[in-house]
């Protein structure tokens, strides 16, 4: 049990675009899900935390308006990259916490190159 | 701001050498997880520790818990080229958000 998906696991788009990643427990209501950046070769950033059906919270130095994070359901999670950029080219990673559990389960993360 | 200091963050070694990854923090964490990523992958937990002074051991890999909470190691013994990978600990702040990262140790182990 406790599995996280992301979708899609890469993209490509060009620079002025926006992508939408989604990222869904599988087998598990999440309350809490969390969004991370990663550099190759380095640690995770978390970029925000977000709980179902309220507004998420954007890390300091994390745009909240070019950054968008919707956790509509117990689920889902969406980030959506507006106008991305190519220093935006990075591993995104989820994961989601259960209620009354503070430990996350992460997914697969997806590679977002921007050109 | 809590902070974990990794090291090291490179570590290339051979075969069936035995190698200690350390995760150090002025900080008192309520427990502290341990992750190993393979590249294009999420991390994969590997154990969480939570009592202090606490050591648990998986196949050949030992985790300890600093008595204080606030450090913790990770010691392989007999490396395998299966064991390369980025080894990430997190800790869990006593406040209960989100996880603080280590910046991760790459290993390499070669045949």
């Amino acid at each position: 049990g406790a599995v996280v998906s992301q979708h899609p696991s890469w993209v490509i788009c060009k620079s002025g675009t926006s992508v939408k990643i989604e990222c869904r427990s599988l087998d598990f209501q999440a309350t809490t899900m969390f969004w991370y950046r990663q550099f190759p070769k380095q640690s995770l950033m978390l970029m925000a935390t977000s709980n179902e059906g309220s507004k998420a919270t954007h890390e300091q130095g994390v745009e909240k308006d070019k950054f968008l994070i919707n956790h509509a359901s117990l689920t889902l999670s969406t980030l959506t990259v507006t106008s991305a950029h190519p220093e935006d080219s990075s591993f995104y990673i989820c994961s989601a916490s259960r209620g009354g559990s503070n430990e996350q389960f992460f997914g697969p993360g997806t590679r977002l190159t921007v050109l | 701001t809590q902070l974990l200091e990794q090291s090291p963050q490179f570590l290339s070694i051979q075969e069936g050498e035995n190698l200690t990854v350390y995760c150090n923090s002025s900080s008192v964490f309520s427990s502290l997880q341990w992750y190993r990523q393979e590249p294009g992958e999420g991390p994969v937990l590997l154990v969480t520790v939570v009592t202090g002074g606490e050591v648990k051991k998986l196949k050949r890999l030992t985790f300890q818990f600093g008595d204080a909470r606030k450090d913790s190691s990770l010691h392989i013994t007999a490396a395998q080229p299966g064991d390369t990978g980025l080894y990430l600990c997190a800790g869990e702040s006593q406040a209960g958000t989100a996880l603080i990262f280590g910046k991760g140790t790459t290993l390499s182990v070669s045949s």
